[in-house]
């Protein structure tokens, strides 16, 4: 079944200490997404990539990077944990050939705790 | 003024009934409205998307769009209780690739 990917499921880090979150996708999608959610709150996008072209969201914090080696994965890299970056990361994907369609398939989400 | 607005809830629906989801957007220029379904710890699940005003059935549902009061909705009839859920309302502003999310309505369909 083609479907998107996130791993780890659950991630524990320290404060400060670096943390790589991966998303695969075998829909052959050519935009993926990064988004954040805590408890209670709207998913909050971080950035996207458009096939490689790479789009930051002017709130974004430095701290987050992201990575896309090829059109199958992508990466989410946290330099520097705090405590407030403790949420939900999921990753979703879309196809956008024309028009305004952007439905959007999540993966099931990383659960990112900072201690 | 938040971009997607919705109402928090919990909506508590007995099972059978009409559970009725409403969402307001503050883009004008929005044209792409899509209802997500998250259950507790999961990711979110599309259910239903809608481009232009009137209505949209699928199924036990039904999104509703009217564009001049900027105001969306999503109609499950015969709701279950597998249906309690956060619903999510989101948004694509101008055909661009951001997606406004609401923070989601909770639904309890009570047994």
């Amino acid at each position: 079944d083609a479907m998107v990917i996130q791993n780890p499921r659950y991630q524990v880090t320290q404060f400060g200490k670096p943390v790589t979150l991966s998303c695969s996708q075998t829909l052959n999608h050519n935009v993926m997404y990064w988004y954040q959610q805590k408890s209670s709150q709207a998913p909050k996008l971080l950035f996207h990539y458009y096939d490689k072209d790479f789009n930051n969201e002017a709130d974004t914090p430095d701290n987050f990077q992201s990575r896309r080696p090829n059109t199958s994965f992508c990466f989410l890299d946290i330099r520097s944990p705090g405590l407030g970056d403790a949420a939900m990361y999921l990753c979703a994907t879309s196809t956008r050939t024309s028009g305004v369609k952007d439905e959007q398939f999540f993966g099931p989400g990383t659960r990112l705790t900072v201690l | 003024q938040k971009e997607v607005e919705q109402n928090s809830g919990p909506l508590s629906v007995p099972e059978g009934a009409i559970a009725s989801l409403n969402c307001t957007y503050s883009d004008r220029g929005s044209q792409s409205f899509f209802w997500y379904r998250q259950y507790s710890g999961k990711s979110p699940e599309l259910i239903m998307f809608i481009y232009s005003n009137g209505d949209k059935e699928d199924g036990r549902f039904t999104a509703q769009l009217n564009k001049a009061s900027q105001y969306v909705s999503l109609l499950i009839r015969d709701s279950q209780p597998s249906d309690s859920a956060t619903y999510l309302c989101a948004v694509n502003q101008g055909g661009g690739f951001k997606t406004i999310f609401g923070a989601g309505t909770r639904l309890f369909v009570k047994a």
